[in-house]
């Protein structure tokens, strides 16, 4: 079966930096997304990869590496406002996202 | 302002009854989707359509019927609702071409209680 991981919770404190991870096993690969989800809000857009490495957005990174079935979200300098979920997707070979459960971090002052 | 809209907001509905989640997008996108997100799984696909005119069936289609009878809208439909169906409805649509361009953009959701 298809199947994404990544952690329930994690905690940070504001200004530090917090990665999370996120594993894959799906029926083919055409690229992962990473969402952001504020509590009672639609999910918005953070980054895609489709090719190994990482790709840098300001403060949000993401890197993939598909041999390993893995990618992580890299947050720096965190902010109170970052406080959401955080959901990985992954595309598979039938171009459907196959989502894992999120991950709800918890930033404190 | 481009985007997309969901309707209603939120809604509690007696179970057998029939309901119809509405959707509509501006931005001409090609695919569109439903999903449904409940408490500790991820987002489940419920029906999508690659284009005006034809739709698809996703991981959790029983119970709900979609159609697309032009690019902007995509109803979801329950034909006799059920508890088990008590969600959060996000609508979403994508350009519908591979790659990049394929990122999925989310209407703000629709909360349903069926009781």
């Amino acid at each position: 079966g298809q199947n994404i991981d990544q952690p329930t919770e994690m905690t940070a404190t504001e200004g530090a930096i917090v990665q999370i991870n996120c594993t894959y096993q799906t029926s083919g690969f055409n690229g992962l997304f990473w969402y952001q989800q504020h509590a009672g809000e639609a999910p918005t857009f953070l980054s895609y990869n489709v090719l190994d490495g990482l790709e840098e957005k300001g403060r949000f990174s993401s890197f993939l590496s598909r041999s390993k079935g893995y990618s992580y979200l890299l947050l720096k300098e965190l902010q109170m406002k970052d406080s959401a979920s955080y959901l990985c997707a992954v595309m598979d070979s039938n171009y459907q996202l196959i989502w894992g459960a999120g991950t709800k971090l918890i930033i404190k002052p | 302002i481009a985007g997309i809209t969901q309707a209603p907001t939120s809604q509690i509905l007696a179970a057998g009854r029939r309901m119809t989640l509405r959707c509509t997008q501006d931005m001409r996108h090609n695919a569109m989707y439903w999903y449904r997100q409940d408490l500790g799984l991820g987002l489940r696909l419920i029906h999508y359509s690659n284009t005006a005119g034809t739709t698809g069936k996703g991981e959790v289609p029983d119970g709900y019927s979609v159609s697309r009878a032009n690019t902007d809208d995509f109803p979801l439909t329950l034909a006799s609702a059920v508890p088990s169906q008590t969600s959060v409805y996000f609508c979403a649509s994508s350009d519908g071409l591979a790659g990049d361009t394929d990122t999925q953009y989310f209407g703000p959701g629709t909360r349903l209680t069926v009781l």
